[in-house]
């Protein structure tokens, strides 16, 4: 079955910084990779997804990349802000599977004021 | 409002005492899972559903059934409970399994003595 791995597992930058999140994935079947964001205490957010189709996608201040020779994609926030200050999970999945989404094992990215 | 409802949130209860965790959407999804999340770990699958009636297996399926008899319902539930099942559980739904937004439930704590 899949695998996915995450890295950094935390991460902190300086308010402004940018933040970047790193995801390898092992089935080279998967097409769809979402970034979900989990706030403390609440419930896991999809912020931004990206279908194997496409290289590089943006929205506002968060991008994501994929690299499918490589098996791997990443999160990347510019411009960090308090409010960005949460876990991040990384998953993988094959369109047309039963299955759901295989996720990655989070990152604690925490934006210093 | 478009949602995801679980109850209880909080539960503390007893090895061996059997419980049930609820889950309802109320968006027509006909896909439905189960995850728990622990601490290095991030999300992984319990049990999922792509219908009423039909269920299968996630990564984690030890130790839980689900029943699925209602499209907005699919229960979790735990027949004689362990610590090693202290956990944070949330429920999941989406139109699509594997290509689609999911839409987390609020999560409940559960904690086994």
């Amino acid at each position: 079955g899949e695998n996915v791995e995450q890295h950094p597992s935390t991460l902190s930058v300086q308010e402004g910084d940018s933040a970047v999140i790193k995801c390898t994935y092992s089935d080279s079947a998967s097409n769809y990779f979402p970034w979900y964001k989990q706030e403390l205490g609440k419930r896991p957010q999809l912020i931004i997804d990206i279908r194997s189709n496409v290289g590089e996608k943006k929205d506002q201040r968060i991008a994501v990349t994929l690299n499918k020779t490589a098996k791997h994609f990443s999160l990347h926030i510019t411009e960090t802000q308090p409010e960005d200050s949460a876990v991040y999970f990384c998953a993988a999945s094959t369109s047309g599977s039963a299955r759901q989404l295989t996720f990655g094992s989070g990152t604690q990215l925490t934006v210093l004021p | 409002e478009a949602q995801v409802t679980q109850n209880p949130r909080y539960l503390i209860t007893v090895t061996g005492k059997k419980l049930t965790v609820t889950c309802s959407q109320n968006m027509n999804h006909e896909y439905m899972s189960w995850y728990r999340q622990d601490p290095g770990l991030g999300l992984r699958q319990i049990y999922y559903s792509m219908n009423v009636e039909v269920t299968d297996k996630g990564d984690v399926p030890e130790g839980y059934k689900v029943s699925r008899k209602e499209k907005r319902n699919f229960p979790l539930i735990l027949e004689s409970p362990s610590p090693n099942q202290t956990s944070l559980y949330f429920c999941a739904s989406s139109f699509q399994p594997s290509t689609d937004t999911q839409y987390f439930g609020p999560g409940t704590r559960l904690t086994v003595l």
